[in-house]
């Protein structure tokens, strides 16, 4: 059971939006900045969003992380087939004095 | 170019012990906290320890604490993961990642490609 709560899947068409979230709490993402991987699949995960909104260089826009109290929310918009792979949001948590993510969201392109 | 490419895993068996190494190129090694992040196969990934910069700080998980010992000599730009009494559920890719800050780990923005450790007998 992971500290932090992601759906197991989601599934949109090509150049629909998508949001996918991450549910935590006071001792995690209420109180530190949250990060956004992909990876897709057989390869090393990838920073997507750092410091809950930030994209690092060559992340494209279409890729937005927001966060509102103790959830925090990963949007794609004009979705592409390469596009499918898993994602996991991640962050300290302050009460286990180490890093936790959340169990990861399959995302398919239909 | 960020460089990471990791080291040192194979089998074992259980109650055994390995080392795995993280060489790493391309940046400043010692100004910047490194992590070691496993991933189980079919499972999502696990943070399992962290260092900081000097490598006076550092940081486990849990399920690691008291039988993994990481470590870092920044002369050699190499970081290190030193694993003891081996379970069947440290079975797992093992990645290391260099972290946005320097001492308290917050995140990694690059990952090396990872090696397998598997413990079985």
């Amino acid at each position: 059971q992971s500290v932090l709560t992601q759906p197991p899947s989601a599934s949109a068409t090509p150049g629909q939006r998508v949001s996918i979230s991450c549910s935590g709490s006071s001792s995690n993402i209420g109180s530190n900045f949250v990060y956004w991987y992909q990876q897709l699949p057989g390869t090393a995960p990838k920073l997507l969003i750092y410091r809950n909104n930030q994209r690092p260089s060559g992340v494209p826009d279409r890729f937005s992380g927001s966060k509102s109290g103790t959830s925090a929310s990963l949007a794609i918009s004009g979705l592409r087939s390469d596009d499918e792979a898993d994602y996991y949001c991640e962050t300290w948590d302050d009460s286990l004095s180490g890093r936790v993510f959340g169990g990861g969201t399959k995302l398919t392109v239909l | 170019e960020v460089q990471l490419l990791e080291s040192g895993g194979g089998l074992v068996q259980p109650g055994g012990s390995l080392r795995l190494s993280c060489a790493a190129s391309g940046f400043t090694f010692s100004s910047y906290a490194m992590n070691w992040v496993r991933q189980a196969p079919g499972k999502g990934l696990e943070w399992v320890s962290a260092i900081g910069d000097s490598g006076i700080s550092t940081f486990y998980a849990a399920s690691v604490k008291g039988r993994f010992t990481i470590s870092r000599d920044n002369s050699k730009n190499t970081l290190y993961l030193q694993m003891h009494s081996l379970r069947a559920e440290d079975t797992a890719v093992y990645y290391c990642a260099k972290d946005t800050q320097p001492l308290v780990p917050e995140g990694g923005n690059y990952w090396g490609q990872g090696t397998l450790v598997t413990v079985s007998s």
